[in-house]
Parts: structure tokens; sequence; C-alpha cells
């Protein structure tokens, strides 16, 4: 059983650029939380899709987006990346279904460090 | 809001010791609560969770039990090892239909042998 899953490992972009990150969830989740961990720091919430949609968001500039594809997995955009934007960028997975299995257990993936100049 | 305080670190213990770290809550009504254990370049691994109150959870030798008298949820492991090297995060999630994780800063344990 796969695991949650990344893309890229590593990614190094220049300030005012833009970023899109990729992540495919646990076989049988239907559910994408994405994180920014800044070295030395406790990850912090960025926003949460389901279905689709986003569903809940952290205290995150609009610089930040994102999207959910009909088969679950999920990118996150960042546009005009400043140097403050560099970190590692951690997608968890879980399962949200109404009236069928739930687990409010987050999976998360190996992450992707994104390093600004 | 939520939010969660572990002990800082680094924590540095000798082979076999006991270990013990320490993490308080904030949360409104009766979160979830986690530990996390982050090893060196990896992302983050499930190590243990709680439901409700007075729940244990336990994995690998590690434990934790949720005391919401004291809003702690402290983990411990009665002989630590080498490989237990790592950062470890304590975290919520509540119930206010907000499902996002609140995080602790991280308490980096360094095991020597």
């Amino acid at each position: 059983d796969a695991g949650v899953t990344q893309s890229p490992t590593h990614l190094i972009k220049t300030r005012g650029q833009q970023v899109t990150l990729r992540c495919s969830p646990k076989s049988g989740h239907d559910t994408v939380s994405w994180y920014q961990q800044a070295l030395g720091q406790g990850p912090q919430f960025i926003f949460q899709y389901y279905e689709e949609e986003e569903r809940q968001r952290g205290n995150f500039p609009d610089r930040f987006s994102g999207h959910q594809f009909p088969n679950y997995s999920s990118e996150l955009n960042v546009n005009a990346l400043l140097l403050g934007d560099s970190a590692l960028y951690l997608c968890a997975s879980s399962a949200y279904r109404t009236g069928a299995i739930y687990t409010d257990t987050q999976y998360f993936g190996p992450g992707t460090r994104l390093t600004v100049l | 809001g939520n939010s969660v305080t572990q002990m800082e670190g680094p924590v540095t213990l000798s082979e076999e010791a006991f270990l013990t770290i320490n993490c308080t809550y904030t949360a409104t009504g009766y979160p979830s609560l986690f530990w996390y254990v982050q090893y060196p370049g990896e992302g983050l691994q499930l190590l243990l969770k709680a439901t409700k109150a007075d729940d244990k959870g336990s994995n690998k030798g590690f434990e934790a039990t949720y005391r919401k008298e004291t809003t702690s949820f402290h983990l411990e492991k009665g002989s630590v090892q080498v490989s237990d090297s790592a950062v470890y995060f304590c975290a919520l999630r509540d119930y206010t239909g907000r499902r996002a994780l609140t995080f602790g800063s991280g308490t980096r344990l360094q095991v020597q042998p």
C-alpha cells in the first residue's frame, strides 16, 4: 500500500517566481491538507481540500492557492515567492466519509524542500 | 485559539534511559491528541494517538495518556535506543468543524550510546 507521495523532493526558485508542488494521498483517502514547516519549527497549517473544494484555511496569504483533482491528488501553488517561503512543505492525507469508516488521523508525505534565493 | 506547548530541547539521554517529553494543550471541547516523530531529512510519522480523556496511546514502546484535568499528553518511554534520536511533535485536532492539526514546536531527542 503506497503511502502519501510528494513531488518534487527539492526545488530551488528565485524571488518573484511561482511554484507548484504535488501530492498523491494514501490509498483510500479523500482529504488532503498542506502544511509549511520552517526550519526548527513545527508545521503550520495552510489549507485543506475535500471533494475538490478548499474546506479550511490557515493564516496564509492569497499567494498560496491549491487544487484537488477528481482522483484526490492535490497541488499547492505559491505565487510571487518571498525568501520567507523557504521551508519544507508537507502534504497529509486522511479519510472522511459520511456514514462510513472515518478516521481523524492524518498521514504525512516526505515533503518538498523549497529554497527561495 | 488552539495551542500546544512542548518542553524545549534538545533532550540528551544515554541509551536505556527513561524518557519523558512534556506536552500541554489549550483547545475548545475534546480534541484528539497525537505524537508525531520526524527523523532527519524525512516527513512526519504518526507515533501514537488518543481520542478521549484517559485514553492511552502506545506504539514501539512509547506511551502517552490523555489527561483532561491537566490538559496534558506527555510522551514516555522506559528505555530509549540510539535509533529513537529524532524530533518529536505533539499535536491536537479539535472538533469545532476545523480539521487542521495544531503542532507544538517540537522537541529534539538525542540518544547517546
